[in-house]
């Protein structure tokens, strides 16, 4: 257990429908980062959050949004879905300056859409 | 735009015998990088690092080289075990608390 939680583990969904994955960060961590891992793709990089705010954007589409919440979980919304959506979601946490090993994972949500 | 750059999408090595893993990147901003290493139905996990200012770091098996002039970085896992047999993700980033950027992973397949 990496102390990191994402649920649920698997989702699958048809076109257009809409979509929350959650993530609750390690027990201290401030920062959250969201990656999808497509067919043959590496980590792409979505979104950052550090304690409740956005820090940093990567290659997010308009359809998804994110929020951290007080309590420092985290939730990534995906909606209008397309079957290109279908990929593996990490959440991934640190602490305030990403020191040493940098990020702890979770196991990750499949998604898949149908 | 891909800044780092894993070119060998497998790699199959003998138990016993070193594996050398490649990595390279474009961005010179750079300053620290990362391997992990991922199981089937698991996230990946954090394996070593290096600093830009080093060029090279060793942990019990595992090394990593930094050749900053060529841009290019190579994880050595020696002996190389079977259960080493995973996908191994190259990270990098610029200093201060920044996404990593990641490639796109190499299958390692330690073969007994």
């Amino acid at each position: 257990d990496s102390g990191v939680t994402q649920t649920p583990k698997h989702l699958i969904t048809a076109t257009g429908q809409r979509v929350t994955l959650r993530c609750s960060p390690r027990s201290g961590d401030l920062s959250v980062y969201w990656y999808q891992q497509s067919l043959d793709q590496g980590l792409q990089f979505l979104i950052q959050y550090y304690n409740g705010e956005e820090r940093a954007k990567g290659n997010i589409l308009e359809r998804f949004s994110a929020q951290q919440f007080p309590d420092l979980h985290s939730e990534l919304n995906l909606s209008s879905l397309e079957l290109g959506d279908s990929a593996l979601y990490f959440c991934a946490s640190s602490d305030s300056q990403g020191r040493g090993g940098g990020y702890t994972f979770g196991s990750g949500t499949r998604l898949t859409v149908v | 735009d891909q800044q780092v750059k894993q070119n060998s999408p497998s790699l199959s090595v003998q138990e016993g015998r070193i594996s050398i893993l490649n990595c390279d990147y474009t961005n010179s901003m750079f300053d620290y990088f990362l391997w992990y290493k991922k199981y089937p139905a698991e996230g990946p996990t954090f394996l070593i690092s290096i600093s830009s200012i080093k060029d090279k770091n060793e942990d019990g098996r595992f090394t990593v080289f930094l050749n900053k002039s060529a841009k290019h970085l190579s994880l050595h896992i020696v002996p190389s075990q079977p259960g080493d047999s995973a996908v191994y993700f190259c990270a990098a980033r610029v200093s201060g608390n920044t996404p990593l950027v990641f490639g796109k992973g190499t299958r390692l397949s330690v073969i007994a």
